[in-house]
């Protein structure tokens, strides 16, 4: 199974910050990774694709880059409705999720 | 527009089973893969079971094989869970989601979830 590591676990931000949040593969999984932002009791919603590509309706202040087993998750300029848990997904084989990263407010 | 609605949850005690559905609606239905993905009280996201857009294919995680059946009736537009045998650490929201590109894909619709306790 590919597993998935994410850093950091909790990251403490203002609003206006820009962050960015790793997620390492336990081996290469090209590009096929996902970022989904969680709120409390809602289910998940995805961010980015493909380890790049905005899905429709996201804003743009939401970026994705890497590639083979390291990837990352930046917002720019942080909202308060920002503050979430944010997962990332492997879909090379099957999926995995890693273990999420909290934004909350400093 | 796109809906998915998980129901068939709740409490039931260790060594029984559950069968979740998932009615969906806004799309078709017989063109995607389905997965459930399930979470454990304050922990991560898992994808316990997969099923082919025609029902041909299916995949589940090792610590559900034998145990969960994932079935899907295409003209009815329903996905399932049959969940036998169930263990304490089943408890857990289980989602069910699109997969637009497959088995091995990245979901851009969400259910609702569906909450399973497994308690004495």
């Amino acid at each position: 199974d590919i597993q998935m590591t994410q850093s950091p676990s909790t990251l403490s931000a203002s609003v206006g910050d820009e962050v960015t949040i790793t997620c390492r593969a336990s081996q290469s999984i090209d590009g096929w990774l996902a970022w989904y932002q969680q709120k409390p009791g809602k289910a998940p919603e995805l961010l980015i694709y493909k380890a790049s590509n905005l899905e429709r309706g996201v804003p743009r202040r939401f970026s994705g880059g890497g590639s083979g087993t390291e990837f990352t998750l930046t917002i720019s300029s942080l909202q308060p409705d920002d503050f979430a848990i944010y997962y990332c997904q492997q879909y090379h084989t099957y999926s995995t999720f890693g273990q999420g990263t909290k934004l909350e407010i400093k | 527009q796109v809906q998915l609605v998980e129901s068939g949850g709740g409490v039931v005690q260790p060594g029984r089973s559950l069968r979740l559905s998932c009615a969906v609606s806004g799309f078709i239905f017989n063109r995607y893969a389905m997965h459930w993905v399930r979470q454990a009280p304050g922990k991560a996201l898992e994808c316990v079971a997969v099923i082919w857009y025609d029902g041909s294919n299916k995949y589940y995680v090792e610590s559900v094989k034998g145990r969960f059946t994932i079935s899907r009736d295409n003209p009815k537009n329903t996905l399932f869970l049959q969940m036998n045998n169930l263990r304490a650490e089943d408890t857990a929201v289980y989602y069910c989601a699109r997969a637009p590109i497959g088995s091995g894909s990245y979901y851009d619709y969400w259910g609702q979830g569906t909450l399973v306790i497994v308690a004495s």
